[in-house]
């Protein structure tokens, strides 16, 4: 099974400011990889798949990036909205998720 | 519009089945699969099984002895079933949709709150 490893666990910043969240897969998961945000008490919802696509009405502050074991979301101007959880997902190899990251703000 | 809803008991006696039902709507099981998942209380979330579009079934391993899922197409649902409970599947269990394999999870269920009491 492929594992993903998530870091960091959580995250403080300022608004305006700029995040990045890194995961690492145990293999090379070609590009399958997807980021979700989930708010508290809600459901987690699609940010992010095939690791830099742009889930539809996502806004443009959140991008993604990488390519073989190495994927990163990064969100431009934190905006309160933004205070999440957010988990990273491989989907190359039926499903695997990352531990999360809890953002909060500073 | 896509819709995606759980349903089933809150409350779940140990060494019992848990049995949920995913109610669709805006799209059709036979173009789309549906994913369950879990998470437990704080924690991250868990795969659990998959009823591909056209009816075939897979399971995460960790689970497989226990679990089961079926659907009814013509009442747009799908149905969780999982024996021999333990406390720590007391979870928050969703559904989701899917296109198809090495495709994301698109469309989420609000949840189903599980609590397994011993």
């Amino acid at each position: 099974d492929i594992q993903m490893t998530q870091s960091p666990a959580s995250l403080s910043a300022s608004l305006g400011e700029t995040v990045t969240i890194e995961c690492r897969a145990s293999e090379d998961i070609y590009n399958g990889l997807a980021w979700y945000q989930q708010k508290p008490g809600k459901s987690p919802q699609l940010l992010i798949y095939n690791a830099n696509s742009l889930h539809t009405g996502v806004p443009s502050r959140f991008s993604g990036s990488g390519s073989g074991t190495q994927y990163s979301l990064k969100i431009n101007s934190l905006q309160s909205e933004d205070v999440a959880s957010y988990f990273c997902q491989q989907y190359y190899d039926y499903y695997t998720f990352g531990a999360g990251t809890k953002l909060e703000l500073k | 519009q896509v819709q995606l809803k759980e349903s089933g008991p809150v409350l779940v006696q140990a060494s019992e089945t848990l049995s949920l039902t995913c109610t669709v709507s805006g799209f059709s099981l036979t173009n789309y699969g549906v994913i369950w998942v879990r998470q437990p209380p704080g924690k991250g979330l868990e795969w659990m099984g998959i009823i591909w579009r056209n009816g075939n079934t897979d399971y995460n391993s960790a689970l497989k002895s226990r679990l089961s899922i079926n659907r009814d197409t013509s009442k747009s649902q799908v149905f969780l079933k999982m024996n021999s409970l333990q406390t720590d599947d007391t979870a928050i269990y969703y559904c989701t949709r899917n296109y198809g394999p090495k495709s994301v999870m698109d469309a989420w269920g609000q949840g189903a709150s599980v609590t397994v009491s011993s």
